[in-house]
């Protein structure tokens, strides 16, 4: 099944502590972006990536890092987690031009 | 600033009527607009894309038209049915190559029996 999978779906945590969120795509496609959902804003970019080792910020990177070391892989980094970084986060990925496929959401709260 | 406004921002309607959804957007350079069903819980689904030279696009029950001379697309959805209770979101994105898509903030829609 063509799926893009998320790990985990929730975590509580607290300011500091490093955190990775992991998204893994099973549909080989060349374009993957993390996106954060925080309610009356609605979705925003964080960082994309179009192939691997191509890595771009989008409109909210602050605070946030990534790697594509591998065509299916795109971990989202928190290297010092503040408590403004409390949101649902969404992985998608897509062939160029072609509608994403998104996760079903990493839900993270940072105390 | 490319921005995408939706509105209404809720909707309630009766199970079998039909309703439209409105997406204004000042997003440039435009490649493509695209409409997105959002489940609670769940990640958005795409439902239908429309490029610069398309104005009607259908899928199933949905359908979305695109003026790109006013920057407007409305998302039409006929004869509801309690499973279309979700957000639904416009996305456009910039032109092609750049991969930057611009989110609007979703009309959420109550389906009632």
């Amino acid at each position: 099944e063509a799926q893009v999978t998320q790990n985990p779906r929730y975590l509580i945590t607290v300011t500091g502590k490093k955190l990775t969120v992991t998204c893994s795509q099973n549909m080989n496609h060349e374009y993957m972006s993390w996106y954060r959902q925080d309610p009356g804003l609605g979705l925003r970019q964080i960082y994309y990536s179009m192939n691997v080792e191509v890595t771009d910020k989008g409109d909210v990177p602050e605070g946030y890092k990534v790697s594509r070391k591998e065509k299916r892989n795109f971990p989202l980094i928190l290297e010092s987690p503040s408590p403004n970084q409390t949101s649902l986060y969404f992985c998608a990925s897509s062939r160029v031009g072609q509608p994403q496929h998104f996760g079903d959401g990493t839900r993270l709260s940072i105390l | 600033k490319n921005q995408v406004e939706q509105s209404p921002q809720s909707l309630i309607i009766l199970e079998g009527k039909n309703c439209t959804l409105q997406c204004n957007y000042t997003v440039s350079p435009f490649s493509n607009l695209r409409w997105y069903k959002q489940d609670t819980g769940r990640g958005p689904v795409s439902l239908t894309i429309m490029t610069f030279s398309e104005n009607t696009k259908s899928n199933g029950r949905y359908t979305a038209t695109l003026d790109a001379d006013t920057k407007q697309s409305s998302l039409h959805i006929t004869a509801s049915q309690l499973s279309d209770s979700a957000s639904y979101i416009c996305v456009v994105s910039l032109r092609e190559g750049t991969y930057k898509y611009i989110f609007g903030t979703g009309t959420r829609l109550k389906v009632l029996a």
